[in-house]
């Protein structure tokens, strides 16, 4: 069935680097994505959003990019810190069910100091 | 603003056991979820209102689960009888669906173990 996957599960940087975390999903029809945090023992708390009629979209210190003709979705964290250390996942809406999000696994990012 | 209360936060009960979780959403959000997140993977929806109808409960296993939105607003979710394989967190969301817009809120969860 449709998914939404990630293609790197762990992603280790350093203290003010950039990150970038991807997301690759399959429904063609999916035209709604969310980028969420999730710290341990927290529910997912929401990042940055974005329609399929815009390829980039910036928030304070993230970006989201989408390529729609190959289906990808990506996160961009500037500057990064030891509080942006969490798991991140994408998740898509569209197609027949605006109110479903269908999540991705995630990806675990650690900051290190 | 309160974000989504979930209670309890922890629960441990035996399997075959009955167990209810309960959720209050954002004050003047009209939709509310429940998901189900295993450990390591993402959240998996379970059943979706919108007001106090259940719009989408395709996900929900129904011959144990069981979920009201009495009233529109607080929610409960009941396992009746618990097994060992729904142990998990189970996260409840809310939002104020504007066109294609939909930003989910999460509560923190609860996390079920099932013994």
């Amino acid at each position: 069935g449709e998914s939404v996957g990630l293609h790197l599960p762990t992603l280790s940087v350093q203290e003010g680097d950039n990150s970038i975390i991807n997301c690759a999903y399959s429904n063609s029809a999916s035209d709604y994505f969310i980028w969420y945090k999730q710290e341990s023992g927290k529910g997912p708390q929401f990042i940055i959003d974005i329609r399929s009629n815009m390829d980039k979209r910036q928030g304070q210190r993230v970006t989201v990019l989408l390529n729609k003709t190959v289906k990808h979705l990506s996160l961009q964290i500037a500057a990064t810190q030891p509080g942006d250390s969490a798991v991140y996942f994408c998740a898509e809406a569209g197609g027949t069910s605006y109110g479903k999000l269908t999540f991705g696994q995630g990806t675990i990012l650690t900051v290190h100091p | 603003e309160a974000g989504v209360v979930q209670s309890p936060r922890y629960k441990i009960i035996e399997k075959k056991q009955p167990v209810a979780f309960w959720c209050n959403p954002i004050s003047g959000h009209n939709t509310l979820y429940w998901y189900r997140q295993n450990l390591g993977q993402g959240p998996e929806l379970l059943i979706r209102y919108e007001n106090e109808e259940a719009v989408d409960d395709s996900q929900l296993p129904k011959d144990r689960f069981s979920a009201e939105r009495l009233k529109g607003v607080d929610s409960t979710l009941k396992i009746q009888p618990a097994e060992l394989g729904d142990s998990a967190v189970y996260l409840c969301a809310s939002s104020l669906v504007f066109g294609i817009k939909n930003i989910q809120y999460f509560g923190a969860g609860t996390r079920l173990s099932v013994l």
